[in-house]
């Protein structure tokens, strides 16, 4: 069963208007973390924001802010004023920590493109 | 820059020819972890490290091979490489479960 899912496989968005990438997860695991990744065209993967299960606010870093719905079980990423260069493939990750070992799992991604 | 390089950075090679891929990390972090990329897939896991000589298998393991000798460097053979294993593969380092995964540049790899 995917344990991530991105249903977006790709958006347009307006430079400096504000954007809603999507993210649902999948697990019984009370304890885990979610991530948000970012990966321009150059190719590398940079770490954007992350939210844990047991956090009571949304993350925010930046431009950069997570809508966390936990009985929805999704991890929307909000980025506010778009930028040309926002404009990138963008991944939802989770970890399931309760087991102590495990890795992240990664959703398909999502790729944003600003329009100006 | 989160001190991970990967070597080489691009290669193409043959059906059925042994690859060595190398991830060389300067944080002297415990988690190292190798990812494929491919179109339509996202990131997949391949195998990762807890610590020296202390592996485990990922979701696409099969015909991938690992070694970590050192803390420093986490080395993804194929054994005989297949035209299937033709992708972008990702090495990550982690300090540990609880925080983030830092990516090196990537390895384009070719295989004809």
């Amino acid at each position: 069963a995917q344990k991530i899912t991105q249903t977006q496989p790709g958006m347009f968005v307006q430079e400096k208007e504000a954007v809603t990438l999507d993210c649902t997860y999948d697990t019984s695991d009370p304890s885990y973390g979610l991530f948000w990744y970012k990966q321009p065209s150059s190719g590398e993967m940079i770490f954007l924001i992350y939210q844990g299960s047991y956090d009571q606010q949304n993350a925010t870093e930046g431009r950069y802010s997570l809508n966390f719905q936990k009985a929805r079980k999704s991890a929307n990423l909000v980025i506010s004023a778009s930028q040309l260069g926002d404009s990138a493939m963008y991944f939802c990750a989770m970890r399931e920590r309760s087991e102590g070992n495990t890795p992240l799992v990664f959703g398909k991604g999502t790729r944003l493109s600003v329009i100006a | 820059d989160a001190g991970i390089t990967q070597s080489p950075r691009h290669k193409v090679t043959e059906t059925g020819t042994p690859v060595t891929l190398r991830c060389h990390q300067t944080e002297n972090h415990r988690y190292m972890y190798w990812y494929r990329q491919d179109p339509g897939h996202g990131l997949r896991l391949i195998h990762y490290s807890y610590g020296v000589k202390d592996t485990d298998k990922g979701e696409v393991s099969d015909g991938y091979s690992v070694s970590r000798s050192k803390t420093e460097d986490f080395l993804l053979t194929l054994e005989s490489a297949t035209s299937s294993q033709t992708s972008v593969y990702f090495c990550a380092i982690s300090p540990g479960l609880s925080y983030e995964q830092y990516f090196g540049p990537g390895t384009r790899l070719t295989v004809t």
